[in-house]
């Protein structure tokens, strides 16, 4: 599976925006790019996947490099509920995989603190 | 969204002892469930995934008849810690996927967790 590396640790004023950033250099051209966030004490939650182009949802933005080789997840406001370690994962489009494949592999993310 | 109900939440059990939990999918049906732990600061590491009607598949490393599992139905999956030690305290996660009319969907589902404390 290609890897992601992501900065341990960022901090984050409250209401203002976060980017937190995800280097991805050996993406193949079938992989989707996920980032799921885990709240203390929870298990992870969906927070949005793009493949080629820029996504936007009402949890986040996804900006994705035109190379593809790097992401950044932009929180535009962020709040205290925001404070969690952020994950960056490549999966395989479904077209080109087996059930198994629906699997997470999770490296160890980017804690966020957002400080009041 | 789709729900991934998990119970029970935090457990302490004596050593030698088998806890079960259960991992249900409240509002679709799953035909494969994920299995994960996770030790304090550590991200999550996969233990198995579990097939409704077959055979778990477990992850190297991972004991198959220490870590039971049984997917009996669409919406439940169940892990059983059997003769529990203190080096099986961990935090436990269960994850799902919708397949029900929701083609292409990328999106996994994950459980609250259990904390399971082995005295």
């Amino acid at each position: 599976d290609a890897k992601t590396t992501q900065p341990n640790s960022m901090e984050s004023n409250e209401e203002e925006p976060v980017h937190l950033p995800c280097n991805h250099s050996t993406i193949s051209g079938t992989d989707y790019i996920h980032w799921y966030r885990q709240l203390p004490s929870q298990g992870p939650e969906y927070v949005i996947h793009g493949l080629t182009s820029n996504v936007n949802n009402r949890m986040a933005s996804l900006a994705i490099a035109e190379d593809r080789k790097s992401s950044t997840l932009i929180l535009h406001r962020a709040t205290l509920r925001d404070a969690a370690v952020y994950y960056c994962i490549l999966r395989l489009s479904p077209a080109y995989s087996g059930a198994g494949s629906y699997q997470l592999t999770f490296g160890k993310g980017t804690k966020l603190s957002v400080i009041p | 969204g789709a729900v991934v109900s998990q119970h029970p939440s935090r457990v302490i059990c004596k050593s030698g002892t088998s806890v079960k939990i259960e991992c249900r999918s409240l509002d679709f049906q799953a035909t494969t469930m994920f299995w994960y732990r996770q030790f304090p600061k550590q991200s999550l590491m996969l233990m198995a995934t579990s097939n409704e009607g077959s055979k778990a598949t477990y992850e190297q490393g991972v004991e198959k008849d220490k870590f039971l599992i049984n997917h009996a139905s669409l919406t439940l999956s169940t892990l059983t810690v059997t003769s529990a030690h203190p080096e099986d305290s961990s935090f436990y996660i269960c994850s799902a996927r919708d397949f029900g009319g929701h083609k292409g969907t990328e999106k996994l589902f994950f459980g609250s967790g259990t904390q399971l404390s082995v005295l």
